[in-house]
C-alpha cells in the first residue's frame, strides 16, 4: 500500500535560518503530494500541493517540488520565523490506482521549533 | 461560512461507556472523512464518505461506526470505548470534483478514555 515517511524530529532552528524537512512516499500510480501545517491547538491547513513530476507548490515563502525519479517531496524554507513553529505533514493522495476518493496517507509529522 | 466544525473540543469517558461525535461542514463538499491522531503516527483513516447515506471503511475502523444521513453532518461513534480509543479525532471534508481534492479540517476532538 501507499505510504509516506518523514525526518525524524523535533526540528528546532533559530529565526532566518534555512530549513528543509525530508519526505519521501511509496506509491503506485501517480500520487498528488501535499504538505499540511498544524498550529498549536489547531486543526491541519494545507501548506502547499503539487500534482505531478517537476511540479513545485509554494506559499507564503516555502515550496516543495516533486521528484519522481527519487519518489520525494522535501519542504524547504529560506527564512523561517518563530511564527513557523508547529507541526508539518507530508501526505499523498490518489497513488493506489482507481478511485482513491481523496484519502490522505500521511507521515508522522515533524515538529519544528524556531527561536528568536 | 464556518468551514468544518466538531462538538464536542474535550471529552473523557469510562471505558465501555458510548459517546458521539458530530463533524458539520457548510460548504457543499460531498467527501468526509474521520482520522485519528496518535503521537508518533500522523493521522490515520477511520471511516469516510463519499455521499449522503454512503459510508466506507479506512485504515483503522474496528470500535467505531458512522452515519451520514445529511450532507454536511458525519457523525463518528463509539459504541464502547476502550483506553486504545485515546486520541485526537479530526474530521475533514473534500470537493468530489476533480483532484487533488484538498482537504479542510476541523479543529478536533480530544477524547480520553480512562
Amino acid at each position: 500500500g501507499d505510504s509516506v515517511t518523514q525526518m525524524e524530529g523535533p526540528v528546532t532552528l533559530s529565526e532566518e535560518a534555512f530549513l528543509t524537512i525530508n519526505c519521501t512516499y511509496t506509491a503506485t500510480g501517480y500520487p498528488s503530494l501535499f504538505w499540511y501545517v498544524q498550529y498549536p491547538g489547531e486543526g491541519l491547513q494545507l501548506l502547499l500541493k503539487a500534482t505531478k513530476a517537476d511540479d513545485k507548490g509554494s506559499n507564503k515563502d516555502f515550496e516543495a517540488t516533486y521528484r519522481k525519479e527519487t519518489t520525494s517531496f522535501h519542504l524547504e524554507k529560506g527564512s523561517v520565523q518563530v511564527s513557523d513553529s508547529a507541526v508539518y505533514f507530508c501526505a499523498l493522495s490518489g497513488g493506489a490506482g482507481g478511485t482513491s476518493y481523496g484519502k490522505l496517507t500521511f507521515g508522522q509529522g515533524t515538529i519544528l521549533t524556531v527561536h528568536p | 461560512n464556518a468551514g468544518v466544525t466538531q462538538t464536542p473540543k474535550f471529552r473523557v469517558l469510562k471505558t465501555g461507556q458510548s459517546m458521539t461525535l458530530l463533524c458539520a461542514q457548510d460548504m457543499n463538499h460531498e467527501y468526509m472523512y474521520w482520522y485519528r491522531q496518535d503521537p508518533g503516527m500522523g493521522l490515520r483513516l477511520i471511516h469516510y464518505s463519499v455521499g449522503e447515506g454512503t459510508t466506507a471503511k479506512g485504515e483503522v475502523p474496528d470500535g467505531y461506526n458512522v452515519s451520514r444521513l445529511k450532507k454536511q453532518n458525519f457523525l463518528l461513534g463509539l459504541e464502547s470505548a476502550a483506553p486504545s480509543q485515546t486520541s485526537v479525532y479530526f474530521c475533514a471534508s473534500s470537493y468530489a470534483a476533480g483532484g487533488p481534492y484538498e482537504q479542510y479540517f476541523g479543529p478536533g476532538t480530544r477524547l480520553t478514555v480512562t
